[in-house]
């Protein structure tokens, strides 16, 4: 079964610094990987998204992913945070929609606060 | 474009009510999806529909119910509300016709059972 394991609860960053977030997961065949953010009262809006090519994957608002397979890892960065992206960030992972329906497994977050 | 609407948007039930919560697309995707998310965790899939008249469960489907009618609309339904099932509650679409396509998500229904 997939599985995502996003280590840190809660990370502090100060504004103007750069950001790493984790995630691991976990896969039989060649995962489908997103991030994920989410703002107070607000639905998921979708970062970045990988799923085969370039292991540096670009997405929104600054932020890049790096699929790293033999670490099972897809890390989140920014090289300079804004107040703005104070928010939860979730990985989450799924099989590839090429085979059909793609059911997404979630870690279960990670809160960012960002301080000035 | 309204993309995802899910209605209400708050909700506080006593146990044993029932109620549905809505949720419409508007972007003919065939793709739809419940999830809910409680304190500290991820987001569980409760039910999905890979279109009109299919639906099946997902990893936390016990105590609810789903339709899948039209394109646009996936209803979830509560019959007997109890406390477990105090949680915001996610639906999300997404268009498996077009390839590498993500979920796009409303902005949840914040549900108490009291």
């Amino acid at each position: 079964a997939q599985s995502v394991t996003q280590p840190d609860i809660h990370i502090t960053v100060s504004e103007g610094a750069s950001l790493e977030l984790r995630c691991n997961y976990s896969y039989g065949a060649t995962p489908y990987l997103f991030w994920y953010v989410q703002s107070p009262g607000q639905g998921l809006q979708l970062l970045l998204k990988y799923f085969s090519g370039d292991t540096l994957v670009q997405g929104i608002k600054g932020f890049e992913a790096e699929f790293k397979r033999s670490q099972s890892s897809f890390n989140l960065r920014k090289p300079s945070v804004h107040w703005s992206d104070a928010a939860e960030y979730f990985c989450a992972v799924g099989a590839s929609p090429n085979f059909g329906n793609e059911k997404l497994t979630f870690g279960t977050g990670t809160r960012l606060t960002i301080i000035p | 474009n309204a993309g995802v609407t899910q209605t209400p948007k708050f909700r506080i039930l006593k146990i044993g009510q029932s109620m549905t919560l809505q949720c419409t697309q508007d972007m003919n995707h065939n793709y739809m999806y419940w999830y809910r998310q409680d304190p500290g965790m991820g987001l569980k899939l409760i039910y999905y529909s890979v279109g009109a008249g299919i639906t099946d469960k997902g990893e936390v489907p016990n105590g609810y119910n789903v339709s899948r009618s039209t394109t646009e609309d996936f209803p979830l339904r509560l019959e007997l509300a109890a406390p477990s099932q105090t949680s915001v509650y996610f639906c999300a679409s997404r268009d498996q016709g077009v390839s590498n396509q993500p979920q796009h998500f409303g902005d949840g229904t914040r549900l108490s059972i009291l």
